[in-house]
């Protein structure tokens, strides 16, 4: 397995379940994200890690909770979702977290498309 | 703050003819420019990218030149075949930023 994996690749949910996107990378790297793509709107990106610590948290509510419990691993947790919440959940991983002006490439993993009804 | 803006789609092509994406950008300082491909059912694929002012990008048959005059970054293609059917994304990384920021997309169609 290779590059940034994602499972499961489709998820229908109710609003009162409860579930976890998976998000797992084999390149080494230091840095993971969880971003969200919506029909019509820009990716929004949604939480960073860096080693293992969240670095970034965009104004997301807490029916989302990441966890990433080490470098190569990332989840996505979700409860009480709302209709407005289905999108294509996309993870991505880079080499460290851009800072200083350093910038590194993200890879991106082929995306979760959750479905909530 | 920075902000990314692409021509609206879609665009629907016929094989071998050329394509432009428009893209314009905001930002304060130097960013760094990118387009990011996602084709169906994948997740996004850098395609080129150009760090500072004049540089072009360019990747399977694809270019880009940095303009900072016009604060635009227009992808481009001669000659565009049925594979390059996708959704195309502009993307710029601040100078003083940690954040990738994307405009909306643009799916591209190529007919045969």
């Amino acid at each position: 397995e290779t590059g940034v994996t994602q499972t499961p690749r489709h998820l229908v949910m109710g609003m009162t379940n409860k579930k976890s996107l998976k998000c797992e990378q084999h390149l080494g790297h230091n840095a993971m994200y969880w971003y969200k793509q919506s029909a019509k709107k820009p990716l929004e990106l949604m939480f960073v890690y860096s080693l293992e610590e969240r670095v970034e948290n965009n104004s997301v509510p807490s029916r989302f909770s990441p966890e990433c419990p080490n470098s190569s691993h990332l989840f996505l947790h979700l409860h009480t979702l709302q209709p407005e919440d289905s999108a294509l959940y996309l993870c991505a991983s880079s080499q460290e977290f851009s800072s200083g002006g350093r910038i590194h490439e993200q890879y991106f993993g082929p995306g979760t498309r959750l479905t909530v009804t | 703050g920075n902000s990314v803006t692409q021509m609206e789609g879609p665009v629907t092509l016929s094989e071998e003819a050329f394509l432009t994406i428009n893209c314009t950008y905001t930002a304060t300082g130097y960013p760094s420019l990118f387009w990011y491909v996602q084709y169906p059912g994948e997740g996004l694929q850098l395609l080129l990218k150009a760090t500072k002012a004049d540089d072009k990008g360019s990747n399977k048959g694809f270019e880009a030149t940095y303009r900072k005059e016009t604060t635009s970054f227009h992808l481009e293609k001669g000659s565009v075949q049925v594979s390059d059917s996708a959704v195309y994304f502009c993307a710029l990384h601040g100078s003083g930023s940690e954040k990738l920021v994307f405009g909306k997309g643009t799916k591209l169609t190529v007919n045969p």
